[in-house]
């Protein structure tokens, strides 16, 4: 089955502690991103990568790091996790063929709260 | 910048009452758009999308038409079910592809038996 996989789906952490994220798809696809979702603001892009080794800021890049070593993996680091980081997590990913206007392929979400 | 606008839930019906929800969206040049939805404890998925001016988007009996003219792409559908019970995104993607997707902020859509 088609699928990005994300983890963990809840989490509870403190302040300062690092976390890593975790997303990996099984489609091949080129294009992997990384969006926040906040009541009220939507969806907003943190990172995204075109390719192996090839990683690009989003909207809101403060705070986090990703790194894209294998196709299929594109995690998500929280060096220092703060509370206004505290937020739902989606994963996602597209074939990014010439011309592909479209689908994108989200995770499930992973739930993160800082105290 | 690129933005998208939609309107403010929650929109409440019921069983078999026509749905809209309104998108407009500001971007230069001509954007793909698209509509999302996301299920209780789910994911986004793609619901419907349109790739230039006049295009109409259908799936599961929702359809949007893109136009240019109100910059607009508001989501219908004639007949909602309680299954319909979703938030609703809109979106756009300023390159006509889909790296920097830029979403509005979610129209909650509550549908009663």
């Amino acid at each position: 089955e088609a699928q990005v996989t994300q983890n963990p789906r809840y989490l509870i952490t403190v302040t300062g502690k690092k976390l890593t994220v975790t997303c990996s798809q099984n489609m091949n696809h080129e294009y992997m991103s990384w969006y926040r979702q906040d009541p009220g603001l939507g969806l907003r892009q943190i990172y995204y990568s075109m390719n192996v080794e090839a990683t690009d800021k989003g909207d809101v890049p403060e705070g986090y790091k990703v790194s894209r070593k294998e196709k299929r993996n594109f995690p998500l680091i929280l060096e220092s996790p703060s509370p206004n980081q505290t937020s739902l997590y989606f994963c996602a990913s597209s074939s990014g063929l010439a011309g592909d206007t479209g689908e994108l392929f989200f995770g499930e979400g992973s739930r993160l709260t800082v105290l | 910048g690129d933005s998208v606008t939609q309107m403010e839930g929650p929109v409440t019906l019921s069983e078999e009452a026509f749905l809209t929800i309104n998108c407009t969206y500001t971007a230069t040049g001509y954007p793909s758009l698209f509509w999302y939805v996301q299920y209780p404890g789910e994911g986004l998925q793609l619901l419907l999308k349109a790739t230039k001016a006049d295009d109409k988007g259908s799936n599961k009996g929702f359809e949007a038409t893109y136009r240019k003219e109100t910059t607009s792409f508001h989501l219908e559908k004639g007949s909602v079910q309680v299954s319909d019970s979703a938030v609703y995104f809109c979106a756009l993607s300023p390159l006509g592809g889909f790296q920097k997707l830029v979403f509005g902020t979610g129209t909650r859509l509550l549908v009663s038996p």
